[in-house]
């Protein structure tokens, strides 16, 4: 058990339908991450929440939307995605960013988008 | 970002220590070394970090060279269960770039 929980574990959505992807983790955390990962590539990080504010996005296209209501739940909404979409989603958090803190994965979303 | 390099696949066989060993010759001075583990269907778990030299959990021994270029993450006497792939990751702040990673298979 990872602390880090991840629902639904799969899912199927058109391109026109609207999902979202929900991570809580009780580990007590300030930093929350997202990240993709298709087949064939390397883990790809696509958010960092820290204390609710995020401190990065790397290029993720608007179809992605995070949100971080509080330091333990962070969502992606995800509108009119596209087929190359299909992926695992992975969640993790650490205590904080800093350079030397662990961070902990959920068991992700395998999101399949047809 | 510093980029990693390392083995695609290794094969072992159960009782064997395995050495995987990764390049990073642009590692930066701030830079620490990190690897993590990943069994299919699940997300990533750290195994261990260092900065230099040697480090040792109950897991893993982490190997650094003094001019830190490379590193090599030790697994004794493996079992089944270890197969997986061994992800080696170079990172100045929390933003972690994972690269391919190696698929470590354990034989019986």
């Amino acid at each position: 058990e990872t602390g880090v929980t991840q629902t639904p574990r799969h899912l199927v959505m058109g391109m026109t339908n609207k999902k979202s992807l929900k991570c809580e983790q009780h580990l007590g955390h300030n930093a929350m991450y997202w990240y993709k990962q298709s087949a064939k590539k390397p883990l790809e990080l696509m958010f960092v929440y820290n204390f609710k504010e995020q401190t990065e996005n790397n290029s993720v296209p608007s179809r992605f939307s995070p949100e971080c209501p509080n330091s333990s739940h962070l969502f992606l909404h995800l509108h009119t995605l596209q087929p190359e979409d299909s992926a695992l989603y992975l969640c993790a958090s650490s205590q904080d960013t800093g350079v030397d803190n662990e961070q902990f994965f959920g068991p992700g979303t395998r999101l399949t988008v047809l | 970002l510093a980029k990693t390099t390392q083995p695609i696949s290794m094969d072992s066989y159960e009782g064997q220590e395995v050495n995987i060993t990764c390049s990073h010759n642009n590692i930066a001075t701030n830079d620490y070394i990190t690897w993590y583990q990943q069994f299919p269907s699940q997300g990533p778990r750290f195994i261990i970090q260092g900065y230099k030299t040697k480090v040792t959990n109950e897991v893993a021994s982490l190997f650094i060279p003094a001019d830190r270029k490379s590193s090599t993450l030790s697994l004794p006497r493996v079992s089944l269960s270890d197969t997986a792939v061994y992800y080696c990751l170079v990172n100045d702040n929390n933003d972690m770039r994972f690269g391919a990673g190696t698929r470590l298979t354990v034989k019986p």
